[in-house]
């Protein structure tokens, strides 16, 4: 059963436009982390954001996590058309052992 | 890129054979995971390794099993393939377990049961 859950599926915005994207997951975390996935690729790690973290920023991206409403958010600012791709949020819940679980994923198209 | 590679990158096989696919790394992590992704369900694990022989399942275990001799080496095998186990494959590391280290993961093998 998936943790988290993404939102919306399916995302469409003009470059340089911001591109926002939610993470839900239903049990208790340690940490949520975000990974993006071209198509036809492997996923590739983008950000790791602890429970003790409300924020955290790498390059155009932001990530916040809300623990009490069990919710993460990643943020691209000025998107650009290389941005285009799967974005995926992956939880350590309990259930999960030591493994991760990933949520079912935002298609993110940026056109130019 | 880490170094981590998936053989084949692409098999057809047909329904009732065995199919056996390798994941080998060069980066010396201890865990090693696969996963089956398909459209609609997203990425699913489906057993990891946290060490040399030391394997556990995860969820969508039903007809595979793995196999971790060496460190660089973690083989999935799918006993007798359905179509259902259509699918493609990644395989990923990581330095250690649960959310507190980032997983890297291979290419991917897509198979096909026909």
């Amino acid at each position: 059963s998936q943790q988290g859950e993404e939102d919306p599926q399916a995302l469409s915005i003009q470059e340089g436009e911001n591109a926002t994207m939610n993470c839900s997951y239903k049990t208790s975390i340690n940490n949520l982390q975000w990974y993006r996935q071209n198509s036809g690729r492997g996923l590739v790690h983008l950000i790791l954001i602890r429970s003790n973290e409300r924020e955290k920023h790498s390059g155009r991206l932001r990530v916040t996590l809300d623990t009490s409403k069990k919710s993460s958010s990643l943020l691209i600012t000025a998107s650009r058309a290389a941005d285009t791709a799967s974005y995926f949020c992956a939880t350590d819940a309990w259930q999960a052992g030591t493994a991760l679980i990933f949520g079912k994923g935002t298609t993110l198209s940026v056109s130019s | 890129d880490a170094g981590i590679t998936q053989s084949p990158r692409h098999k057809v096989t047909e329904t009732g054979t065995p199919v056996t696919l390798r994941c080998h790394q060069t980066e010396n992590h201890r865990y090693m995971y696969w996963y089956r992704q398909d459209p609609g369900h997203g990425l699913r694990l489906i057993h990891y390794s946290y060490g040399v022989k030391d394997t556990d399942k995860g969820e969508v275990s039903d007809g595979y099993s793995v196999s971790r001799s060496k460190t660089e080496d973690f083989l999935l095998t799918l006993e007798s393939a359905t179509s259902s186990q259509t699918s493609v494959y990644f395989c990923a590391i990581s330095e250690g377990g649960g959310g507190y280290y980032e997983q890297y993961f291979g290419p991917g093998t897509r198979l096909t049961v026909t």
